[in-house]
């Protein structure tokens, strides 16, 4: 079973400094999809960032990009210039499409506070 | 359009009745997905729709859940007997379906309370 872990239950950053949350998984699939989702309090959850497994080039969303590491199986989120609306939920999810098969699996998501 | 939508947002019950969630998705989605959310977790996937067929449904879906997608937009996700356990955030996403790297995109969710 496919499983996606993310060990930083809370972190903090400054405005305007960088942050990096952590994501690893584990799956026996070569071809899959990650995704970080942003879930902001009382609010829904929006996709920040997608990446393909197959593609090796780091995906980038304005002040968003990803590390994707595919033997390490690591995929971390950097958001640099941290803004006081990033302040939020922030979830690694997996997926892998087989035709019938095409749920989300999340980790337990990581707590982010901006301060000033 | 304006997105996912569900409702209720809130719902308070007495453990044993029944409950009724709608979910109304983007328009011209064909997937339909639902997930539960407890306090401090992840979203878990509880089961998902292509047009109105279910293709595949969790093992957290005890015989007391179910939903349905009769023509193939919005969809109903029904708990009978409600038990205190099933206190949680049920979110509604909804995807085009047409390729492979496809999107979902959430709806604001379902709190249901159990007394």
């Amino acid at each position: 079973a496919q499983t996606v872990t993310q060990s930083q239950p809370e972190m903090s950053v400054q405005e305007a400094e960088t942050v990096t949350l952590s994501c690893t998984y584990d799956t026996s699939e070569s071809d899959y999809y990650l995704f970080w989702y942003k879930q902001p309090p009382s609010r829904q959850m929006i996709l920040v960032i997608r990446q393909e497994a197959y593609k090796q080039q780091n995906a980038t969303e304005n002040r968003f990009s990803v590390n994707f590491q595919k033997a390490a199986k690591s995929f971390s989120l950097k958001i640099s210039d941290s803004q006081l609306g990033d302040a939020a939920m922030y979830f690694c999810a997996y997926r892998v499409d087989t035709g019938t098969a095409s749920k989300l699996t999340f980790g337990t998501g990581t707590r982010l506070q901006v301060t000033l | 359009d304006t997105g996912v939508s569900q409702d209720p947002r809130h719902k308070i019950t007495k453990r044993g009745q029944n409950v009724t969630f709608r979910c109304d998705p983007i328009s011209e989605h064909n997937r339909l997905y639902w997930y539960r959310q407890t306090l401090g977790q992840g979203p878990e996937f509880l089961t998902y729709f292509q047009n109105e067929a279910q293709l595949e449904k969790s093992r957290l879906l005890s015989d007391r859940f179910s939903a349905e997608r009769p023509k193939g937009s919005f969809s109903t996700l029904e708990i009978q007997r409600t038990e205190q356990g099933d206190s949680a955030m049920y979110l509604c996403a909804s995807s085009l379906g047409q390729t492979s790297s496809d999107t979902q995109y959430f709806g604001p969710g379902t709190r249901l309370t159990v007394l």
